[in-house]
């Protein structure tokens, strides 16, 4: 069974970096046939893609999003890592990490459950 | 940027059907992908490609997807199906694209 599980601070202040790490059990991230993403909701809000990564670093990013994340892979450690810059109020969300299968078209099997991230002074 | 509408909401009595619709421009020409997500709760797969369904999803869920429309579909509606749910597919420039989610309330 896959797991994902994401780590990181829960209170991040305006205009400083959001770090995020997602570690994966039950798989490898640096083989296969499947990519791993970001994906956040904010209070009250739909799903937004941040980003994928697939298993040799190539990541692919939300263009609304592109000039400030940053997506990475540490195969030796089986994770892979969210860096969000400059972040403001309405980066405030529930911040999921993913596994996607990536053939044909892309949809998510596995999601981690979740962490809350507030940015506030 | 390719756009996905669902309705934000729709209620649904007990034991009846709901159908759930996602519209995209020829959408019927991409796979389709649902979600459901319960309060304070990951989101689920329910259906992908279309049609097919994870094998601990109950049957009563079944997917279409034709011209500009996708639909969800949940017969015999019970109690632990109100949910939020999302539709999404793949996009040339964005690998995930969502709907913005329905909350179906179960009456």
């Amino acid at each position: 069974q896959v797991q994902l599980q994401e780590s990181g601070p829960g209170l991040v202040k305006p205009s400083e970096t959001l770090s995020l790490t997602c570690t994966v059990s039950g798989d490898s991230v640096g083989s296969g046939s499947y990519s791993w993403s970001w994906i956040r909701q904010s209070p009250g809000q739909g799903l937004e893609w941040i980003g994928n990564i697939n298993n040799r670093g190539s990541t692919k990013y939300n263009a609304s999003l592109k000039s400030r994340v940053t997506i990475s892979l540490d195969t030796s450690k089986n994770h892979f890592s969210l860096k969000l810059t400059s972040v403001t109020a309405a980066d405030t969300a529930v911040y999921y990490c993913a596994r996607v299968y990536s053939g044909a078209t892309v949809w998510i099997d596995y999601w981690g459950h979740g962490t809350l991230v507030t940015v506030s002074s | 940027s390719y756009v996905l509408t669902q309705p934000p909401s729709l209620s649904v009595a007990l034991g009846k059907t709901a159908s759930i619709t996602c519209g995209g421009n020829n959408i019927g020409d991409k796979s389709v992908h649902w979600y459901q997500q319960k309060p304070g709760q990951a989101p689920v797969v329910v259906i992908f490609y279309d049609t097919d369904r994870p094998s601990e999803i109950p049957e009563r869920f079944s997917g279409s997807n034709s011209g500009n429309t996708a639909t969800l579909t949940i017969s015999r509606v019970e109690a632990g199906d109100e949910a939020d749910y999302y539709c999404q597919v793949s996009d040339i420039s964005s690998d995930l694209v969502f709907g913005g989610g329905t909350k179906v309330t179960v009456l």
